[in-house]
Parts: structure tokens; sequence; C-alpha cells
């Protein structure tokens, strides 16, 4: 089993649409948890960055957190084309420059007129 | 800032040819990694470097990849010899407090 999984999709939704992209995960030491963007034939962008369970609101984009289920959501308001890309979730146990992500398989969204 | 410089964006090489992927850091970010992605695995850590010394190798595949950072601002991942399931995108990221910012990505095809 994965330490971190997550549907690859492909998810289309159309314009306008609230869009939830999850990841689950096993190992319970993981604190920092980040989502990133990831267009075709492009590097990822870190996204949205939470320490521990809760929420965090950015714009249109919503992380949150539940620890203690596992699971963390990335919920994306009034989509829009520009949306369209490869979501990834990441999650480390601690805080370090040095502590290594482990990212999840990703998600494509797309995102239609 | 530039951001994470990698070159070449795009290889193609014969398979049992040596293969030279090259990565320049973000000036100040102590700690360099190396992943591989492709669709079936997705992102793959392969090594990563803090302070320029290798702390985890554990990803990398085989014998044929070896990687350095020979100092701070340069660090190479080297295929020898190539084989056709090495063809993927290598990225190289530098971390900050909050999460990495990655290069634009090799691609690398063997045929």
């Amino acid at each position: 089993q994965k330490e971190v999984e997550q549907d690859p999709g492909p998810l289309s939704v159309p314009e306008g649409a609230i869009v939830s992209l999850n990841c689950t995960y096993s190992n319970s030491a993981f604190q920092y948890f980040m989502w990133y963007r990831q267009y075709s034939r492009k590097g990822p962008e870190l996204l949205m960055y939470t320490y521990s369970s809760g929420n965090k609101e950015d714009g249109r984009f919503t992380a949150q957190v539940d620890k203690s289920s596992k699971y963390i959501s990335l919920f994306i308001r009034d989509s829009q084309p520009s949306d369209s890309a490869t979501y990834l979730c990441a999650m480390r146990r601690n805080t370090g420059t040095a502590s290594k992500l482990t990212f999840g398989t990703g998600t494509r969204l797309q995102v239609t007129l | 800032d530039a951001g994470v410089i990698q070159s070449p964006r795009h290889e193609v090489t014969e398979m049992g040819q040596e293969v030279t992927l090259r990565c320049k850091p973000i000036s100040g970010h102590n700690s360099l990694f190396w992943y591989r992605q492709t669709m079936m695995r997705g992102l793959e850590l392969l090594i990563y470097f803090n302070n320029n010394v290798p702390i985890d190798d554990s990803g990398m595949p085989e014998d044929r990849f070896s990687a350095k950072m020979p100092n701070a601002s340069f660090s190479t991942l080297k295929i020898q010899p190539s084989e056709p399931r090495d063809s993927a995108v290598y990225f190289c990221a530098a971390a900050g407090n909050y999460g990495y910012t990655f290069g634009s990505g090799t691609r690398l095809t063997v045929v």
C-alpha cells in the first residue's frame, strides 16, 4: 500500500463548478500538507500549504486537513478553464528543509467551457 | 531570482548511451531533490542532498544512476548506460521553508 493515495482521474467539470480533490494517507507522523498544481509540460508549483488539522483559504482555493481520518482535500470554487491541470497532494513529517516530501500520484482536472 | 534551472529541456538518446542531466538550484536553498515522473508511478524521489551532501539515495533505481552536487549551485544526475525504461521526466527541486520549488524538468526519451 502506498503511503499517499490519490485518485488519478481524469475529473471533468463545467466552468463555474465546485471541485473537490482528495488524498488519503497512512502515516500518522505527517504534519505538513501541501497541494501542488502542475500544468502540462511544466514542473509542479506550490498552491497551498497547511499545518496539522483545519482549513486554510486562499481566494478560490480551500485546503482542509482531517488528521483523525488521515484525509486531506482541496476545494476549488468557481472553477475556470485555467484551473485545468494535474493537482498533487504532498506531505511531510517535519519542517526542516532537508525533510523529504511524499507525493500522491496526482489528479488530472479538466474544466470545460 | 531565476528559480531552479534544468538543462537540457529535452533529451533523446539511444539505449546504452550516457545521459547527464543538470540542475542549478536557487541560491541560498540548502537542500536539493531529484525526482522522476512517469504516468504509471507519479513522482518518485531518487536522491536528495543537504548542504551538498547526499542524505538519502535509496530511491536511485540501480547502479546505472548516479548523482553529484559538487557545490551549492550545481548538481548532475547521470545515467550510464541508459535504457528505454528510463524514459521519464526528471525534475530537480530546491527546498524552502514551506515546500519545494521545482525546475521545468528534463524530458528524457531513450530509444
